[in-house]
């Protein structure tokens, strides 16, 4: 399974854009990267997923270069609400089997917004 | 999208008792469920994986005959922590897998218990 590293924490003010990047240098060809949002006490939530150039929802974008070794997901116009710790994943797009499509965390970047 | 549930939300115990978790796939069928658990200020461990009607699959490390997963229904995975103590205190949460768009698998998490053991 393709290791992870990101920033270990990030601050930024409200209505910034914010930018964080993971790197997964051993990323498979079949890996999909995906980012999940944590608040405290509760489980992680989908944020957006892609596998390569770039992919954009309502909530975040994620840039993808071309030789897929980084991402960055970037958060459009931060609110207090989007303090939270972010996990950048990388695993098999299509679950083929039991033990197939473990999702293993990283230490994930704790981003704090500041009014 | 799909959703998980998770029950309890939290649970205190006594020490030496056991506990029951379900996670629960409300909208979909899981064939495989992950249990994960979480200490203060720690990223999510997997603990084990669990099968619909077979035997779960534990990581290293975790003691099969203290955390007893049974997984009867393709949407219903329970977790039990036989004969909890302090250090078995965390936050424990599921995850089930469905087919997203263009057939890529996705996670959805349930919204975790908080195990306390006094």
């Amino acid at each position: 399974l393709a290791k992870t590293t990101q920033p270990i924490s990030m601050d930024s003010y409200e209505g910034q854009e914010v930018n964080i990047t993971c790197s997964h240098n051993n990323i498979a060809t079949n890996d999909y990267i995906t980012w999940y949002q944590q608040f405290p006490s509760q489980g992680p939530r989908f944020i957006i997923q892609g596998y390569k150039t770039k992919v954009t929802n309502e909530v975040a974008s994620l840039f993808i270069p071309a030789d897929r070794k980084s991402s960055t997901l970037s958060l459009p116009r931060v609110s207090l609400s989007d303090t939270a710790v972010y996990y950048c994943l990388v695993a098999p797009a299509k679950y083929s089997g039991a033990g197939s499509y473990q999702l293993t965390f990283g230490k994930g970047t704790k981003l704090s917004v500041i009014p | 999208g799909a959703v998980v549930s998770q029950h309890p939300s939290w649970v205190i115990c006594k020490s030496g008792t056991s506990v029951k978790i379900e996670c629960r796939s409300l909208d979909f069928q899981a064939t495989t469920m992950f249990w994960y658990r979480q200490f203060p200020k720690q990223s999510l461990m997997l603990m084990a994986t669990s099968n619909e009607g077979s035997k779960a699959t534990y990581e290293q490390g975790v003691e099969k005959d203290k955390f007893l997963i049974n997984h009867a229904s393709l949407t219903l995975s329970t977790l039990t922590v036989t004969s909890a103590h302090p250090e078995d205190s965390s936050f424990y949460i599921c995850s089930a897998h469905s087919l997203g768009q263009g057939s890529n698998t996705e996670a959805f998490f349930g919204q975790g218990t908080r195990l306390t053991v006094v």
